[in-house]
């Protein structure tokens, strides 16, 4: 497996369901971030990590909650989603995050929340 | 406050009929402007980074530059394999974030 990869590709959940999403990273890059893209809007930054610790979360709700165990796995823990989350869940990793290296991306979770 | 803007929205080009993409921006401290491919169905395809005004880089058919304010990418005889969305996004001075564009998405027709 080269760069990033994400599982599973589509998730279809109810809105009382818990799932994760997981993200690998075979780059040997120190940051990892995800993003939310929805139709017709920017790029969304959830949270990043670098170094394993956690540098950054832009008011997601807690309903959406990262676990980030070494430098090149991040998961994305799910409950209690709102329609309104139904989107596409990009994974990406850089160099290090605060640098200027470009973001690597997966190919994102289709998540539908129903 | 740090902001990306594409244009056009969308664009339909004939096979061979050469075109720009353009990405203004605006940003505290420049570190990097990013041009990105997004196929349907998949995650953003790094391209390229432009790291100061007057910076050129090539590839096969494209090629970006880059001013204090804005950022082009060239589109020289395209061909349908070239139809995808294409991003923009610049890294400010301070914090760790990318800040997206919405996307140009150019369709090339045989």
């Amino acid at each position: 497996e080269t760069g990033v990869t994400q599982t599973p590709r589509h998730l279809v959940m109810g809105m009382t369901n818990k799932k994760s999403l997981k993200c690998e990273q075979h780059l040997g890059h120190n940051a990892m971030y995800w993003y939310k893209q929805s139709a017709k809007k920017p790029l969304e930054l959830m949270f990043v990590y670098n170094f394993k610790e956690q540098t950054e979360n832009n008011s997601v709700p807690s309903r959406f909650s990262p676990e980030c165990p070494n430098s090149s796995h991040l998961f994305l823990h799910l409950h209690t989603l709102q329609p309104e989350d139904s989107a596409l869940y990009l994974c990406a990793s850089s160099q290090g995050a605060g640098g200027n290296s470009p973001l690597h991306f997966g190919n994102g979770t289709r998540l539908t929340v129903t | 406050e740090d902001q990306v803007t594409q244009s056009p929205e969308a664009l339909r080009l004939q096979e061979g009929e050469s075109s720009s993409l353009n990405c203004s921006y605006t940003v505290s401290g420049l570190r990097g402007l990013f041009w990105y491919r997004q196929d349907p169905g998949k995650g953003p395809e790094f391209l390229f980074t432009l790291y100061s005004a007057g910076e050129e880089k090539e590839k096969e058919r494209l090629k970006a530059t880059l001013t204090k304010k804005e950022s082009f990418l060239h589109i020289t005889a395209p061909k349908p394999e070239d139809s995808a969305t294409y991003l923009c996004a610049v890294q400010g001075s301070t914090g760790n974030q990318f800040y997206f564009g919405t996307g140009t998405s150019l369709t090339v027709i045989p």
